[in-house]
């Protein structure tokens, strides 16, 4: 089935560095979501993207949705220690079918040392 | 309740046995979403609800997995003949409607298949 290839899988970052992950498909989406999950819960919607090109930004989070429609990165300015947790991408894909049919890459797991 | 509920939070069952989780959506939510979460995976998409419209079955593995909702309201996801294969993070999530892209997640429920 669809794939969405997330990275990096994992970081381990001093506290106050930026941080940039991304998501890659080979195919085209309709829409980029970004969600973050802390341990024992369900994942937080951080920034939805609806259109090619779009930046969006939520606090020190910024999004692209790539011109290609096929690439969103996630970027965290000077990071925090409860900015830790898993980050992931989710899309809609471009094709006739099921509407509710979200796909998630398999994460990005953020470490941050005070 | 203010979110989307799970019960139980967690499950420990043998292999071969029949379970039942059950998820509350956000009251006012027209669109159910089941997923399946192994543990340092992304999300799996396995079913969804939208009102009365027949659900979207697509990413259900097997027919030992099945759901059912009730209206507008509660859904219970059943494995049957549980395999060590099932063990995993079961998530609910609900939505306004479906091309609503805000999916609002319950924290899970833990299946663990011995």
């Amino acid at each position: 089935g669809q794939q969405l290839n997330q990275s990096p899988q994992s970081m381990f970052i001093q506290e106050g560095e930026d941080v940039s992950m991304n998501c890659t498909s080979s195919s085209i989406f309709n829409t980029w979501l970004w969600y973050k999950q802390d341990p024992g819960e369900g994942p937080v919607l951080l920034i939805a993207l609806y259109k090619a090109g779009e930046l969006t930004s939520n606090g020190r989070l910024t999004a692209q949705f790539g011109i290609t429609r096929k690439d969103s990165f996630l970027n965290i300015s000077a990071s925090i220690p409860s900015d830790v947790g898993i980050y992931f991408c989710a899309g809609r894909p471009n094709y006739g079918g099921s509407q509710g049919n979200l796909i998630f890459g398999k994460g990005t797991k953020l470490s941050v040392k005070p | 309740g203010a979110g989307v509920s799970q019960s139980p939070s967690n499950k420990v069952t043998e292999k071969g046995k029949d379970v039942e989780l059950r998820c509350d959506p956000i009251s006012g939510h027209t669109a159910l979403y089941w997923y399946r979460q192994r543990l340092g995976q992304g999300l799996e998409f396995l079913i969804y609800f939208q009102g009365n419209s027949a659900p979207d079955k697509s990413g259900l593995p097997s027919d030992r997995f099945s759901a059912e909702r009730t209206g507008e309201s509660v859904s219970t996801l059943t494995i049957q003949r549980t395999q060590q294969e099932d063990s995993a993070v079961y998530l609910c999530a609900s939505s306004l409607m479906v091309i609503d892209n805000e999916q609002f997640f319950g924290p899970g429920t833990r299946l663990t298949v011995l």
